[in-house]
């Protein structure tokens, strides 16, 4: 799986919308972008996931440039809740594990 | 809806002892289901995933074992446990039977593991 970089922290304030970027400039065409979060003390939360277009859920946003060497992941209105450590991991085939980085720790401040 | 429970939640054992944490899933079946660890401060480690009852692969050799006795049930073992074993111990389950081709995992509340 293609490895990915992510910044080692962030701010953003509450009721702001949090980008947090992540490049994967090795991912090959078969490998999907997941995104997951991991708040102090819990399993990791899976959050959304791509291969070419831009997803929305109810959760996030997950914007990939058109040549997939990065992608940014969109909290529209974050809040405190949403203050944790975020994943960004390149993922192909199917029953592979995931191979978690050391993620984007992501603080929201009141 | 699909949830996976682990448990115990919390467990503090002495160096020599033996372990076992429970996974159960609900709410589908065969499902693919994977044993993680993640050691303080570091990323997590696949230790076993499973596709099928009594089907186990195991990604790392070390005393610890896993097995599958029902299709919705993923065990963690060990007969001695060492200082090392310490860390939070994640299941995981995932569609053996997805559409796309790439399936996504996930993740329940973990077991932290104290070794003493």
């Amino acid at each position: 799986d293609a490895k990915t970089t992510q910044p080692p922290s962030m701010d953003c304030a509450e009721g702001r919308a949090a980008n947090l970027p992540c490049n994967h400039s090795t991912i090959s065409g078969n490998e999907y972008v997941y995104w997951y979060r991991q708040i102090h003390s819990q399993g990791p939360q899976y959050i959304i996931h791509g291969l070419k277009n831009n997803e929305t859920n109810e959760m996030a946003s997950l914007i990939i440039t058109e040549d997939r060497k990065s992608s940014t992941l969109i909290l529209p209105h974050a809040t405190l809740r949403d203050t944790a450590v975020y994943y960004c991991i390149a993922m192909g085939l199917r029953n592979t594990p995931l191979v978690f980085g050391k993620g984007t720790r992501l603080s929201v401040i009141a | 809806s699909q949830t996976i429970h682990q448990w115990p939640a919390t467990l503090v054992q002495p160096v020599g002892s033996p372990l076992s944490l429970e996974c159960t899933v609900e709410g589908t079946s065969n499902p693919n289901l994977y044993w993680y660890r993640q050691a303080a401060g570091r990323g997590l480690q696949l230790l076993f995933y499973s596709v099928g009852i009594g089907q186990i692969s195991s990604e790392v050799p070390q005393n610890l074992s896993a097995s599958r006795p029902q299709d919705r049930q993923f065990i963690l073992s060990s007969k001695k446990l060492l200082l090392s074993d310490s860390g939070f111990y994640l299941c995981a389950w995932s569609l053996a039977q997805a559409k796309s081709s790439t399936d996504t995992q996930y993740f329940g509340p973990g077991t932290r593991l104290t070794v003493l």
